[in-house]
């Protein structure tokens, strides 16, 4: 299973975008790259996936280069409400495969 | 749409004593997961069970059990809990094969060992 590292926290501003990135050097042919938001006192949810290239849905983006060897989630214009802690997990969930997470990244938001 | 569902919310144990806690997904998942959080730290997968009749360990399984009682259940043992066992406790489920990793998660349930 991949490893993966992340920073441990970052500050921005309300409307700044922010970018994310996770290192996953030994990804496997077979992996996806998910990123995961998790709030206090609240289970993580999913906020993107990818396989390569750029992925981008209502919420964010998600920047895959050539090599997959690192990812970066992309959040445009953030508010107080993304403050939060972001999960990269890099895996694939066939049957007997575990998933299991990093430290994630602590994202403040201040006003 | 219930998801994942924990109980229970929060529960206090004494030191030596057993509980377990249940989990149930009405999405018709294969893999079922518990993990446990401590204060400020990351996500710890305890076991998981991929498909119906298969369980698991994951990082830190050391003072729990696990049941898949059946597609939709998976349940945590504690048969006697210690208070570096306090933490929050999440299941979660997945439906595997073409879709990645996506895994939904309960709610959480908050114990505290004393």
């Amino acid at each position: 299973l991949a490893k993966t590292t992340q920073p441990i926290s970052m500050d921005s501003y309300e409307g700044q975008e922010v970018n994310i990135t996770c290192s996953h050097n030994n990804i496997a042919t077979n992996d996806y790259i998910t990123w995961y938001q998790q709030f206090p006192s609240q289970g993580p949810r999913f906020i993107i996936q990818g396989y390569k290239t750029k992925v981008t849905n209502e919420v964010a983006s998600l920047f895959i280069p050539a090599d997959r060897k690192s990812s970066t989630l992309s959040l445009p214009r953030v508010s107080l409400s993304d403050t939060a802690v972001y999960y990269c997990l890099v895996g694939y969930n066939n049957a007997g495969n575990m998933l299991t997470f990093g430290g994630g990244t602590r994202l403040m938001v201040k006003p | 749409n219930a998801g994942v569902t924990q109980t229970p919310k929060f529960q206090v144990l004494k030191t030596g004593q057993s509980m377990t806690l249940q989990c149930a997904q009405d999405m018709n998942h294969n893999s079922m997961y518990w993990y446990r959080q401590d204060p400020g730290m990351g996500l710890r997968l305890i076991y998981y069970s991929a498909s119906e009749g298969t369980t698991d360990k994951g990082e830190v399984p050391n003072g729990y059990n696990v049941s898949r009682l059946n597609k939709r259940e998976f349940s945590l043992r504690l048969e006697s809990a210690a208070p570096s066992q306090t933490s929050v406790y999440f299941c979660a489920s997945s439906d595997g094969g073409d879709a990645g990793n996506t895994i939904y998660f309960g709610e959480g349930s908050w114990l505290t060992v004393v």
